[in-house]
């Protein structure tokens, strides 16, 4: 129940192309929702998030699609550029009974743009 | 602005020694969390501090310990380090809201352990 599933593993774009990665959850306690970008051999850095009282939040070329019924979201890269090449999570936030929240982390989704 | 900031960069240790990590948290935050991530894999969640206490921890055995400081700087101490500890290092910091939530989690560069 503490799990977030994340599709496809790795992904190949060319450049101007749309990037979509999904991701699904199960516990329905998650209330936030980040996305993340990781370059290798540095830290996550925050990209967009939504919250599950919001269908679609745009932020540039990223948006985030959320189906609260279905359990899923998903984002998407517009105008997919090569320094989009990056590793992408998902993730999923709840909050226990000290309201500190703890991230739980898709597999993550290795995205290459093809020039 | 300062982000997160983590010490040391890398860290290359021998099995059964332990091993201090360090990180200060983006400026007006006060919540700090640890994740470990193997390669290759996502971010898991160690531990969280806040007001210098472990609120809450992920599914980690007791080698793992922590501590946060007046500052809101915090430690994570490892021992007896066996070889899948090796992983990047990650610490989080948040600020949490006046009796509410805490949401956006802001990430520092990591430590790479490795462990021989």
């Amino acid at each position: 129940q503490q799990q977030v599933k994340q599709s496809p593993q790795s992904l190949i774009v060319q450049k101007g192309g749309i990037s979509i990665i999904n991701c699904a959850y199960e516990n329905t306690a998650f209330d936030y929702f980040p996305w993340y970008q990781q370059f290798p051999g540095k830290g996550p850095a925050l990209l967009i998030a939504i919250r599950p009282d919001v269908s679609e939040k745009k932020e540039g070329r990223f948006t985030i699609s959320f189906n609260k019924s279905a359990k899923q979201f998903s984002l998407h890269i517009m105008d997919s550029q090569p320094g989009d090449s990056a590793t992408y999570f998902c993730a999923a936030l709840g909050h226990g009974s000290s309201n500190t929240g703890k991230l739980i982390f898709g597999q993550g989704t290795t995205l290459q743009v093809k020039p | 602005d300062a982000g997160v900031t983590q010490s040391p960069t890398h860290l290359i240790k021998t099995r059964g020694q332990q091993v201090t990590l360090r990180c200060s948290p983006k400026s007006g935050h006060d919540t700090v969390s640890w994740y470990q991530q193997a390669l290759g894999q996502g971010p898991q969640f160690i531990f969280q501090y806040y007001e210098e206490e472990e609120r809450q921890r992920g599914n980690f055995p007791d080698r793992f310990s922590g501590h946060q400081f007046p500052n809101y700087s915090s430690e994570l101490n490892v021992n007896a380090l066996l070889l899948g500890d090796s992983a990047l290092y990650l610490c989080a910091s948040t600020r949490r809201s006046l009796g509410g939530p805490s949401y956006e989690q802001y990430f520092g560069p990591g430590t790479r352990l490795t462990v021989t």
